[in-house]
């Protein structure tokens, strides 16, 4: 499973979007890339993922480059409580593929 | 629909102790895994499981053992606790290899 980059820590103000950036440039044409965000100590939480089209739910909206070696992951309209340390994850489809956590970017709303 | 749930969610342990965490889903997953969590740090995997009666090594599963019996759940054994493995421990699950994965709410172990 290819290694990914985050910033280690970014901020916004509440009503701005957040676009975190993430660096996957060994990603292979099977990968997938997950976004997922830890509050506080809780259990990670899933937000999106994908494999090579933009996807949007109602949490957020994936943004993949062309040669898939980059992703931005974009929260519209931050709130206080989009504050959490965000996982981007590179996974391939394999029988023993897994999910790697990296340390994230923690990331700050503030009024 | 509980999702994943892990038992304790709290314990303390004197080195050399043993114990077992136990991770239930009732999603009828294929997938389950461990994870352990320090202070400031991303989530590490110990152990993981493809299906009942299969287990694997993930990045430190040194000094753990796993075991899956039931499809339902996945056990993390403890056989000689110490301190370095004071830890957040989060158990996880998903349908297939290629779908997000579900997390239960961790258990925080401290060895003395």
């Amino acid at each position: 499973d290819a290694k990914t980059t985050q910033p280690p820590s970014m901020d916004c103000a509440e009503g701005r979007a957040a676009n975190l950036p993430c660096n996957h440039s060994t990603i292979s044409g099977n990968e997938y890339v997950y976004w997922y965000r830890q509050i506080h100590s809780q259990g990670p939480q899933y937000i999106i993922h994908g494999l090579k089209n933009n996807e949007t739910n109602e949490m957020a909206s994936l943004i993949i480059t062309e040669d898939r070696k980059s992703s931005t992951l974009i929260l519209p309209h931050a709130t206080l409580r989009d504050t959490a340390v965000y996982y981007c994850i590179v996974s391939g489809t394999g029988t023993a593929s897994k999910l790697t956590f990296g340390t994230g970017t923690r990331l700050q709303v503030t009024l | 629909n509980a999702g994943v749930t892990q038992t304790p969610k709290f314990r303390v342990l004197k080195t050399g102790q043993s114990m077992t965490l136990l991770c239930a889903q009732d999603m009828n997953h294929e997938y389950m895994y461990w994870y352990r969590q320090d202070p400031g740090m991303g989530l590490r995997l110990i152990h993981y499981s493809v299906g009942e009666g299969t287990t694997a090594k993930g990045e430190v599963p040194d000094g753990y053992n796993v075991s899956r019996l039931k499809k339902q759940n996945f056990l993390l054994g403890l056989e000689s606790a110490a301190p370095s493995q004071t830890s957040v421990y989060f158990c996880a699950s998903r349908p297939l290899v290629n779908s997000p994965l579900h997390f239960g709410n961790g258990t925080r172990l401290t060895v003395t």
